[in-house]
């Protein structure tokens, strides 16, 4: 039952931008998108979050769109280990947290 | 320092048996989780405990019991353990109960029943 859309798998060249989308259509106003990805037989890495304007940290930026219906997870330079499936999730920001992970995309950085 | 810590890492073990899984988080957070990922990959949330109370609860069987001790601790038990219960548990943190803030995931326990 997650809220998002994701391709199930992407490949990107080491040293590229990879972009990763996500839809969201049925996102109500108080929803923060949440990015996790999950590297192999790892714990789920925390990545960047929002709620209506763009964000960017030491890892990635995140673009939402203006409606909120979709977003954008950008890795500036792909680096093989950055090679894992990552999750969109939206999460209801008014009580307690539930998060949902979906099935995420499979990002596959090739050398 | 290992933020979000889970012991053991693997267990092995019999139908009907019961076990533990330990976990522990040294970030001061006072919010605790437990997910379960089953073979399809698919990560669903089990229990959430804020500053030791229990807040969610997904319809996990009675099974399967959360023990907080503290706010630093929330430990899983599960009795009488069936082949379904084979996957991977993570346990996760989060400073708050709410959604503006990200949640710190443990290294997994790989359940695997025989």
């Amino acid at each position: 039952d997650a809220k998002t859309t994701q391709p199930p798998s992407m490949d990107c060249a080491e040293g590229r931008a990879a972009n990763l989308p996500c839809n969201h259509s049925t996102i109500s106003g108080n929803e923060y998108v949440y990015w996790y990805r999950q590297i192999h037989s790892q714990g789920p890495q925390y990545i960047i979050h929002g709620l209506k304007n763009n964000e960017t940290n030491e890892m990635a930026s995140l673009i939402i769109t203006e409606d909120r219906k979709s977003s954008t997870l950008i890795l500036p330079h792909a680096t093989l280990r950055d090679t894992a499936v990552y999750y969109c999730i939206v999460s209801w920001s008014g009580g307690y947290q539930k998060v949902t992970f979906g099935i995420g995309t499979k990002l596959q950085v090739i050398p | 320092d290992t933020a979000v810590s889970q012991t053991p890492k693997y267990l092995v073990t019999q139908m009907g048996n019961d076990k533990s899984i330990k976990c522990e988080q040294n970030l001061g957070h006072d919010t605790m989780y437990w997910y379960k990922q089953d073979s399809k990959k698919f990560l669903k949330i089990m229990f959430s405990y804020n500053n030791k109370e229990l807040i969610i609860n997904e319809t996990v069987p009675n099974r399967f019991s959360p023990k907080s001790p503290d706010k630093a601790h929330l430990n899983l038990h599960i009795n009488s353990l069936e082949l379904g219960d084979s996957a991977v548990y993570f346990c996760a943190s989060s400073q708050g109960q709410l959604s503006s803030y990200e949640q710190y995931f443990g290294p997994g326990t790989r359940l695997t029943v025989t």
